[in-house]
Formats: structure tokens, C-alpha cells, sequence
């Protein structure tokens, strides 16, 4: 059975402060994606990491796919009242018929 | 860009009362998902579709609960006898390839609250 686990559970920083949040499982994945969910609407893809040792920048984010394809991290620089969210993880396995998802952080920005 | 589009967005029903969920997939996507998520959780897989086929489902997808995909386009999820711990957000999402890996366009999700 796949299991994600993600760390840590709930976050709180002031606006312009630097994050990370992770990602961790004993399986390895064909890929593994970063959503992103706000109150009462469906998760929305942020990026999707395929190779081992891969890094991803969009804007302010970068993501980080581990060498084993275990694990994953999402940094955020200088956060912003607009990243607060649910950030889930998802691994990808059985050649891509399915998709496990870890329990998510939950990021609050203050202004 | 028709996105996944799911309908109701809310439900309130009484113990004991039958309900159907519908989902229209983006119409290019073979593949179609269901997910339940509790609150403060990650979504948890119910069922799977390619084309019109049910190829997986999950031990948490009890015999009230059935799936339909029946000409491979949008798809149903009904839950008989509802019980007080099926209140949650239905999730329904079809997949595409994105850079050579599957990824999940999601609709916007029915909240089912039981009484």
C-alpha cells in the first residue's frame, strides 16, 4: 500500500517569511505532484516532478523531486497572503492508473 | 475550457436517503476518478474509469456505494442508505499527460452533508 505522509500538518508565518514543507513515502513513484486546494473547491495542480533529483521553479516555489523518487519538498520564498492554502502531495504509481495522496499542510500567511 | 464539471455542489439528505453525484469530465480524458475527502484530509480514492471499464476500486467503496461510466463520458457515484459518516466533499477528476506523467484536473467537488 502507497502512503504519503507530509510535514508539517498546519503552518503559520508572517507575510514575507521563507517556508518549506515536505513530502515522504517508502514507495517510489513514476511521479509525484504538488496541488494546491482552497476552501470548498477541487485541488488545482501546481507542478508535476518526474525525474529523480529534479527541481522545479514557478515564481516564488521551487520544488524538489528526490534521487529515489521517494520524497519531495516545496520551498516558498517570501510568502504571500495569496499562498494560503491545503498543499497536497500526490504519488503517481501503477504507470500512471493511480494517484495516492498525502493528508496535506495547511498554510496560513498573515498580513 | 469546460474543466471537470460536477453537480450538486451541495447535498443535504437525511439518514437513510439514497443520492446520486454526477461528473462530466473534460471530454479528452480517457481516465476518470473518484476521490472522498473528510475535512482537514487528503483526498482518499474511491474508484477508478478508462473509457466505460471500472478497473479499480477501493475497499473504502462499501456495496452502497456504485460507480457508473456507462458510455465512457460523464460518470455517476451513488450512495444508497447514506449514513452519517459519508458526510464529506466527492471529488471527481479525469486525467491527462502532462510532460510524460499522468496528472488530475478536478472539479470543483459535492459537498454531501447527512443528517
Amino acid at each position: 500500500t502507497q502512503l504519503l505522509e507530509q510535514s508539517p500538518q498546519f503552518l503559520s508565518i508572517q507575510e514575507g517569511e521563507n517556508l518549506t514543507v515536505y513530502c515522504n513515502s517508502s514507495s517510489v513513484f513514476s511521479s509525484l505532484q504538488w496541488y494546491r486546494q482552497e476552501p470548498g473547491e477541487g485541488p488545482v495542480l501546481l507542478v508535476t516532478v518526474v525525474t529523480g533529483g529534479e527541481v522545479k521553479k514557478l515564481k516564488r516555489l521551487t520544488f524538489q523531486f528526490g534521487d529515489a523518487r521517494k520524497d519531495s519538498s516545496l520551498h516558498i520564498t517570501a510568502a504571500q497572503p495569496g499562498d494560503t492554502g491545503l498543499y497536497l502531495c500526490a504519488g503517481e504509481y501503477n504507470y500512471g492508473q493511480n494517484f495516492v495522496f498525502g493528508p496535506g499542510t495547511r498554510l496560513s500567511v498573515l498580513p | 475550457d469546460t474543466g471537470v464539471s460536477q453537480d450538486p455542489r451541495h447535498k443535504i439528505t437525511k439518514r437513510g436517503q439514497n443520492v446520486t453525484f454526477r461528473c462530466d469530465p473534460i471530454s479528452e480524458h480517457n481516465r476518470l476518478y473518484w476521490y472522498r475527502q473528510t475535512l482537514g484530509q487528503g483526498p482518499e480514492f474511491l474508484t477508478y474509469f478508462q473509457n466505460e471499464a471500472q478497473l479499480e476500486k477501493s475497499r473504502l467503496l462499501s456495496d452502497r456505494f456504485s460507480a457508473e461510466r456507462p458510455k465512457g463520458s460523464f460518470s455517476t457515484l451513488e450512495i444508497q442508505r447514506t449514513e452519517q459518516g459519508d458526510s464529506a466533499m466527492y471529488l471527481c477528476a479525469s486525467s491527462s499527460t502532462v510532460a510524460g506523467a499522468n496528472v488530475l484536473t478536478f472539479g470543483a467537488g459535492s459537498r454531501l452533508t447527512v443528517l
